[in-house]
């Protein structure tokens, strides 16, 4: 898997755009771009992927960069039950290593009343 | 959507003796599942990939004749923590992913074990 950089911490204030980047400079062109999200003491949660395009669903937006090298996962209007660990993820969809996804430390953003 | 249910969700057990996590594909079926597993304030480290009908994959360092895995059926893995330790008392976490579904992996809401 490609190595991921997520910033340690972020703050967004509650109803504000949550912007938060992930650098994949390594990525190959095979790999897709997952989002999930680990509220403290519960399983990961799945939020979106994308390959080259932007993608949008019920929970968030994902920009990609054109080259790929980056991402921005986007919540919309953040509320405090936003408030978990976001990993950014970059692997494969399909074949034997597609569900072998490697953790980083991820992104703890508080989304603030 | 897809449901992975773990049990049980918390479990405290006597250093010593072994203990067993299961994991279930509640609609839909998963030839490959996987199990992380979560110390304190860090990230999730996979420890093996489960699957369907033959041995599972270990990650490099992982014992596996002290973390067995069996994934007998198409929605049901297990992982057996075998004589546990103190150092073993982790939050153990599963995945899978319905086929054809293009979407993320599902994962289990954990497993909380406590090795006293």
């Amino acid at each position: 898997d490609a190595k991921t950089t997520q910033p340690t911490s972020m703050d967004c204030a509650e109803g504000r755009a949550a912007n938060l980047p992930c650098n994949h400079s390594t990525i190959s062109g095979n790999e897709y771009v997952y989002w999930y999200r680990q509220i403290h003491s519960q399983g990961p949660q799945y939020i979106i992927h994308g390959l080259k395009n932007n993608e949008t669903n019920e929970m968030a937006s994902l920009i990609i960069t054109e080259d790929r090298k980056s991402s921005t996962l986007i919540l919309p209007h953040a509320t405090l039950r936003d408030t978990a660990v976001y990993y950014c993820i970059v692997r494969v969809a399909i074949g034997t290593n597609a569900g072998k996804s490697t953790f980083g430390d991820g992104t703890t953003l508080t989304v603030k009343p | 959507g897809a449901v992975v249910s773990q049990h049980p969700s918390r479990v405290i057990c006597k250093s010593g003796t072994s203990v067993k996590i299961e994991c279930r594909s509640l609609d839909f079926q998963a030839t490959t599942m996987f199990w992380y597993r979560q110390f304190p304030k860090q990230s999730l480290m996979l420890m093996a990939t489960s699957n369907e009908g033959s041995k599972a994959t270990y990650e490099q360092g992982v014992e596996k004749d002290k973390f067995l895995i069996n994934h007998a059926s198409l929605t049901l893995s297990t992982l057996t923590v075998t004589s546990a330790h103190p150092e073993d008392s982790s939050f153990y976490i599963c995945s899978a992913r319905e086929a054809g579904t293009g979407r993320g992996y599902t994962f289990g809401s954990g497993t909380r074990l406590t090795v006293v």
